[in-house]
């Protein structure tokens, strides 16, 4: 399967401050990939889906200024959190749309404490 | 109704029995089928994939689709304490609509 990477894996971070999280495909370029939180013991909440050079199709009720998502290339990806919030805490994980029947290709996920 | 549903579990097998994970999506247009694995902490992986009625079989995996019943399945022989996990169960639609369900929690009892 592809191979994604996204950093930081974990971060911890005050209240108030905005935080970056890069998603990169290492082995393939895809047009599109997708940003999803997991709470603890939840399922998978698709947040967003971006294609490259456009701009990101947020779910409803995902705060669009919040989560600002820059598909800068083929191979990758950003998510950032700004103004951060405790109930912004959570597992984020982004993924590729790859291969030949659509499989996606999720990253490792990041951990974000705000505290 | 939810697109994608299956049973939230637990499901619990002893180790070396047949776990049976069941899926079922409402959307009839659905073309592929994929099932991950998610345990404790980790991002979901993806272990099995289906785009044609029938079973697929990889390894101790197989995958059952049956797109008349709109039901997909994943069957596990020899259940191992490493395949407790979640398994999600996965629905591409169309125009990169993926859906997934809220996965079912597999406990493989020793």
């Amino acid at each position: 399967g592809a191979v994604v990477s996204q950093h930081p894996s974990w971060v911890i971070c005050k209240s108030g401050t905005s935080v970056k999280i890069e998603c990169r495909s290492l082995d393939f370029q895809a047009t599109t990939m997708f940003w999803y939180r997991q709470f603890p013991k939840q399922s998978l909440m698709l947040m967003a889906t971006s294609n490259e050079g456009s701009k990101a199709t947020y779910e409803q009720g995902v705060e669009k200024d919040k989560f600002l998502i820059n598909h800068a290339s083929l191979t990758l990806s950003t998510l950032t959190v700004t103004s951060a919030h405790p109930e912004d805490s959570s597992f984020y994980i982004c993924s590729y749309l790859a291969g030949n029947y659509n499989e996606q290709f999720f990253g490792p996920g990041t951990r974000l404490t705000v505290l | 109704q939810k697109e994608v549903e299956q049973n939230s579990g637990p499901l619990s097998v002893p180790e070396g029995a047949i776990a049976s994970l069941n899926c079922t999506y409402s959307d009839r247009v659905s073309q592929s089928f994929f099932w991950y694995r998610q345990y404790s902490g980790k991002s979901p992986e993806l272990i099995m994939s289906i785009y044609s009625n029938g079973d697929k079989e990889d390894g101790r995996f197989t995958a059952q689709l049956n797109k008349a019943s709109q039901y997909v399945s994943l069957l596990i022989r020899d259940s191992q304490p490493s395949d407790s996990a979640t398994y999600l169960c996965a629905v591409y639609n169309n125009n990169n609509d993926m859906r997934f369900g809220a996965g079912t929690r597999l406990t493989v009892k020793p």
